[in-house]
């Protein structure tokens, strides 16, 4: 079955500091899913990200996906608190009969100090 | 607010009794997902359905969860005999394209 690990699993930058976060898949990627998450809040929708070499960016992130290497990257320039929170990326196991669900990584906790 | 609702957001019980929480999508989408997510971790998938049709289940989805979308609207997550393992965030999602969008989750603590 796929997996996704993500790394690093934790990450502390002072505020304006650029930071990336990786996400490595077990297996062909179709369509990559990026979230944010508040602790003890539900996932918000980031980007998704279904070709490889796309890349998307909303505000200040910007998401790749590197098909070849079954791997995406977060990258958040100039860091601020609001971007700290619980960043997840999400894959469906593709195949036949797929019906849309989600496998999800581990997460990776990013704390930004003012 | 993404326009998922869950209800309640907060439930403690004790280990043996039934609980059930509801899931409210947004009304056009006719997906609907179940995920459990312990701390630490990220969601796992339990179940689906595509309008009023539960058309996977996990095998997380022990006989003791139950899971309904009667008219293909809202949905009801129902877990009998509450287990301590159990205790962890229930989130629903709801997708008419290809992006889920999450309601807030319903933290269940058994003890």
């Amino acid at each position: 079955s796929q997996e996704l690990e993500q790394s690093p699993q934790s990450l502390i930058v002072q505020e304006g500091k650029n930071l990336t976060i990786n996400c490595t898949s077990s297996k062909t990627l179709y369509g990559l899913y990026w979230y944010k998450q508040k602790y003890g809040e539900g996932l918000i929708f980031l980007m998704m990200l279904q070709k490889g070499g796309e890349e998307k960016s909303h505000e200040k992130i910007t998401a790749k996906l590197d098909e070849k290497k079954q791997q995406s990257s977060l990258h958040i320039t100039a860091s601020q608190p609001s971007h700290a929170g619980i960043y997840l990326c999400g894959a469906g196991p593709g195949g036949s009969g797929n019906t849309g669900k989600l496998i999800f990584g581990q997460g990776t906790t990013l704390q930004v100090k003012p | 607010d993404t326009g998922v609702s869950q209800d309640p957001r907060h439930k403690i019980t004790k280990r043996g009794q039934n609980v059930t929480f509801r899931c409210d999508p947004i009304s056009e989408h006719n997906r609907l997902y179940w995920y459990r997510q312990t701390l630490g971790q990220g969601p796992e998938f339990l179940t689906y359905f595509q309008n009023e049709a539960q058309l996977e289940k996990s095998r997380l989805l022990s006989d003791r969860f139950s899971a309904e979308r009667p008219k293909g609207s809202f949905s009801t997550l129902e877990i009998q005999r509450t287990e301590q393992g159990d205790s962890a965030m229930y989130l629903c999602a709801s997708a008419m394209g290809e992006t889920q969008y999450f309601g807030p989750g319903t933290r269940l603590l058994v003890l």
